[in-house]
């Protein structure tokens, strides 16, 4: 495996349900990021993790809940969600997030149904 | 006033043609301007980047930033079909990895 890679792909779920959202990447990055994209809306940051430390939660409701154990794996574990969570889940990383010249690597996504 | 605009199109254009895509924002700390690329069910991947004022070539593509009218462009030339995607812009005031503020992206279709 190469870059960044999200599993599942696709997931469909009930309000009711638990699942979570996993992201490795195989860079060697320190830093990594949650961003939700939804249809005709700009990608919203939802968490920022660097060296294993949350740095950034934009406002994202508790159903949401981020959980980052080591520098390669980051997880989003969902519970009791709404329709209007239904999106594309991007997870990115970078090598450090205070170093000017780096960038973001982004997964596949996880395409998200809420039913 | 969102941070960052951005057409959302579609657009849809002839292959071979110069497309011009275009980004305004309104927080005039950015000093970072980058253009990624979306292919369908794939994430975004990072095209160009320019740091602060100026043009910068890249093949068929050139970015240019106008900070004074806080404007950027993207431009493609000879434009192909596997140049059919989402472009988005971003921006930000830190570096190219710190809070990015995305536009809503730009879907475009080259026609053979």
């Amino acid at each position: 495996e190469t870059g960044v890679t999200q599993t599942p792909r696709h997931l469909v779920m009930g309000m009711t349900n638990k699942k979570s959202l996993k992201c490795e990447q195989h860079l060697g990055h320190n830093a990594m990021y949650w961003y939700k994209q939804s249809a005709k809306k700009p990608l919203e940051l939802m968490f920022v993790y660097n060296f294993k430390e949350q740095t950034e939660n934009n406002s994202v409701p508790s159903r949401f809940s981020p959980e980052c154990p080591n520098s390669s794996h980051l997880f989003l574990h969902l519970h009791t969600l709404q329709p209007e969570d239904s999106a594309l889940y991007l997870c990115a990383s970078s090598q450090d997030r205070a170093s000017g010249a780096d960038t973001q690597y982004f997964g596949p996504g996880t395409r998200l149904t809420v039913l | 006033q969102k941070e960052v605009e951005q057409d959302p199109g579609p657009l849809s254009v002839p292959e071979g043609a110069i497309v011009s895509l275009n980004c305004t924002y309104s927080n005039s700390a950015f000093q970072y301007f980058m253009w990624y690329r979306q292919y369908s069910r794939k994430g975004p991947e990072l095209l160009m980047y320019t740091y602060s004022s100026g043009n910068k070539e890249d093949g068929r593509f050139t970015a240019q930033v106008d900070k004074s009218s806080k404007y950027i462009s993207l431009f493609i030339r000879d434009s192909q079909p596997s140049d059919s995607a989402t472009y988005l812009c971003a921006m930000s005031a830190g570096s190219l990895a710190q809070k990015l503020v995305f536009g809503q992206g730009t879907r475009l279709t080259i026609n053979p």
